[in-house]
């Protein structure tokens, strides 16, 4: 089947705009993850879904983060007045079960860069 | 809070042989799993193995193994027989075992593995 899709793909945007990032995670998975991965780095957790559920923001760096999972599926990760240290790569991840040993599965990310 | 280190920024290895990346964690729990994913330059990011640490046994998957050492915290990936597709970052993660609020998972900095032909 499908693997975990991100979009867009590449996002430039000026600093003060506002950007929505898109995960589609794979069909029938109840988890739900957002990392940010800046440059030369690792990716570090941001927030958490189980189903429509959000279970940990405790990574969103400030209150300009906000996601969201309305409907248990797709899921928005948006940023507003965005600032330079916002440019990363956005990823996601989901897996098949929460409260288990599931593997998490990676969608491409979405590369963020804020001028 | 667990922490994960990776000290080999970079690594290279002649095709066909064997390369060991290390990797060491902290925490002061006593069940978690570990990984190591890899992330080729297309940017998606692979699982390549995992480790229980309940289990005593490493785990190996094809060329890929593991030396899983709990007293040490170390886990170290050996990759025999390198190919020029093993050519990418090599994260470690960390993942508690105590599920409820903490599936996330802590990666290291990354070791960017290069093959030469």
């Amino acid at each position: 089947g499908a693997g975990v899709s991100q979009s867009p793909r590449y996002k430039v945007a000026k600093r003060g705009q506002d950007v929505a990032l898109r995960c589609d995670p794979i069909s029938g998975h109840v988890s739900l993850f957002w990392y940010q991965q800046a440059l030369g780095q690792g990716p570090e957790f941001l927030t958490y879904f189980q189903n429509e559920a959000q279970l940990d923001k405790s990574g969103l760096p400030s209150d300009r983060f906000f996601a969201e999972r309305p409907e248990g599926s797709v899921s928005t990760l948006k940023i507003q007045r965005t600032q330079q240290e916002d440019s990363a790569v956005y990823l996601c991840a989901s897996s098949r079960l929460s409260f288990s040993q599931e593997t998490q599965y990676f969608g491409p990310g979405t590369r963020l860069l804020v001028l | 809070a667990q922490t994960v280190t990776q000290s080999q920024p970079e690594m290279s290895v002649q095709e066909a042989e064997t390369v060991t990346l290390s990797c060491t964690y902290d925490t002061s729990e006593s069940d978690y799993y570990l990984f190591w994913y890899k992330q080729p330059p297309s940017r998606q990011m692979i699982l390549v193995i995992r480790q229980e640490a309940y289990k005593q046994q490493n785990a190996t998957e094809n060329r890929f193994s593991v030396n899983f050492q709990k007293a040490a915290k170390s886990f170290s990936l050996k990759i025999s027989d390198s190919q020029l597709g093993d050519a990418a970052m090599y994260f470690c993660a960390y993942r508690s075992a105590n599920y409820f609020g903490n599936e996330k998972l802590t990666f290291g900095t990354g070791t960017r593995l290069t093959i030469i032909p």
